[in-house]
């Protein structure tokens, strides 16, 4: 069965550092998302893509927040600079319409 | 309480008995999906059940929908200590757009 995967599967950064997160969603989804779960909370939508352009975002992806789908492809989160509270697991999804599928995450650590 | 929140917060039975979660949610919606997590992994997407509809199944899952009192159940029959993971109740917004809104999740433990 085809899956979303994300690489890395864990990211050690130094705070104010860019970090970018690469997924793979499976091949002939539409829409893609990122999501992020700090430890112990719920899972938070952070951004929709559909298109080639973002079709939704939360207050949580602000400036320092991109995304990218560079080719077929990919798709890449981007932090420009890093901060404490980003420390998080960073998940992509992918769909048709719903359900989406995830994949196993990033789990990003700010040092 | 939040959209998605779901009850109880942890539930530890024996296997081969039947788990039951639950969840409620403030806004209309088109469908609720619930998802399973295993420590430290992504989110599987266990079933998806459409707003007109009202129970569901699939396999030894059932999911019922009550959008009069904004709720839905997730029974788990015959549990297995492979079922133990941490289960999430996630809706749309209603609005048409496709961003999930998840809730705070229920941990099962499953003791063989």
């Amino acid at each position: 069965e085809p899956e979303v995967t994300q690489t890395p599967s864990h990211q050690v950064t130094q705070m104010g550092q860019e970090v970018i997160l690469r997924c793979v969603p499976i091949s002939n989804h539409l829409y893609f998302y990122w999501y992020r779960q700090i430890l112990g909370q719920k899972v938070e939508f952070l951004v929709s893509f559909y298109n080639n352009e973002i079709s939704e975002k939360s207050e949580i992806f602000d400036d320092q927040f991109s995304v990218e789908r560079p080719d077929g492809s990919n798709f890449t989160l981007k932090i420009r600079s890093t901060k404490l509270e980003d420390s998080a697991m960073y998940f992509c999804a992918s769909g048709t319409t719903q359900p989406q599928h995830f994949g196993d995450g990033t789990r990003l650590s700010i040092l | 309480s939040q959209q998605g929140e779901e009850d109880p917060q942890a539930l530890s039975i024996q296997e081969g008995e039947n788990a039951t979660m639950n969840c409620s949610y403030k806004t209309s919606i088109n469908n609720l999906q619930w998802y399973r997590q295993n420590s430290g992994r992504g989110l599987v997407h266990l079933i998806l059940i459409r707003s007109n509809e009202r129970e569901k199944h699939s396999g030894r899952l059932r999911v019922t929908l009550d959008t009069s009192k904004k709720s839905s159940s997730l029974l788990i029959t015959a549990s297995r200590a492979a079922d133990t993971a941490s289960y999430f109740c996630a809706t749309d917004d209603g609005a048409g757009f496709q961003k999930l809104v998840f809730g705070t999740g229920t941990r099962l433990l499953v003791s063989p």
